[in-house]
């Protein structure tokens, strides 16, 4: 199966580390690539190449890649950090992008 | 600054066809592909399909293959998707989206080489409805 799966939801006190995975069978072939998005906004690439930090990215943000699953973690968990975020990857071919349904971090 | 432009929100009727479009600025505008993603209300980010923007080659996603076309003028800068045959559940954000690969200008490059989408538009919200 080509889908990306994420965890719907991930729960974590403020000061701690969140680790959102994303599973797939390409992913020991193809890059992910993680987007935070918050209400009514456009995404924002937080990560990419699996480990890869774009500029202006905090250094809490970082990326593993560990074969079938990929995880972003953030460690030292704000209240800003709380929204949704998504993995994109590629098919096995190579020839489409593919979306993981997901994940709300929610900071209790 | 780089930043992506898109058009304003359009209603239609199911039946109907739609065109939005989104202008790039800040960079070279055949240096970089660029992909359309949509999300439904309250839902997730869904890929409708790319533009190699030097090459005019274009990716669709099979879900919309055969009613979505892509395209680019590249004396205008701008780049346009089209969807026809619409319906309720094509109600929807649509965005269009840098590709931050450095390496999809006139050389051929896959949907796999992508670096993640590094600009965005700020969204067209279409709505389908009767």
């Amino acid at each position: 199966s080509d889908d990306l799966i994420q965890p719907p939801t991930v729960s974590v006190s403020p000061g701690q580390t969140a680790k959102i995975t994303c599973s797939g069978d390409t992913l020991p072939r193809q890059f992910v690539h993680w987007y935070q998005q918050k209400p009514g906004q456009a995404p924002v690439l937080v990560m990419y190449k699996d480990t890869e930090r774009p500029s202006g990215i905090p250094e809490r943000f970082s990326g593993f890649n560990s074969g079938t699953t990929v995880t972003l973690a953030i460690s030292g968990v704000r209240a800003e950090d709380e929204t949704d975020y998504y993995c994109h990857s590629s098919d096995s071919g190579g020839d489409y992008v593919l979306f993981g349904g997901g994940t709300k971090l929610t900071v209790l | 600054q780089v930043q992506i432009v898109q058009s304003g929100a359009e209603v239609k009727k199911p039946g109907a066809s739609v065109k939005v479009s989104c202008k790039p600025s800040g960079y070279s505008f055949t240096a970089f592909a660029l992909h359309w993603v949509r999300q439904a209300p309250g839902q997730g980010l869904e890929w409708l399909g790319r533009i190699h923007v030097g090459r005019g080659e274009t990716q669709y996603s099979q879900k919309f293959r055969g009613r979505l076309t892509i395209s680019r003028d590249t004396s205008a800068s701008i780049a346009t998707l089209a969807l026809s045959s619409l319906r309720s559940e094509d109600t929807a954000v649509y965005y269009c989206a840098r590709d931050a690969s450095p390496h999809c200008d006139t050389t051929p490059c896959s949907v796999a080489e992508s670096w993640g989408l590094d600009v965005w538009g700020q969204g067209t919200t279409v709505t389908i409805s009767s």
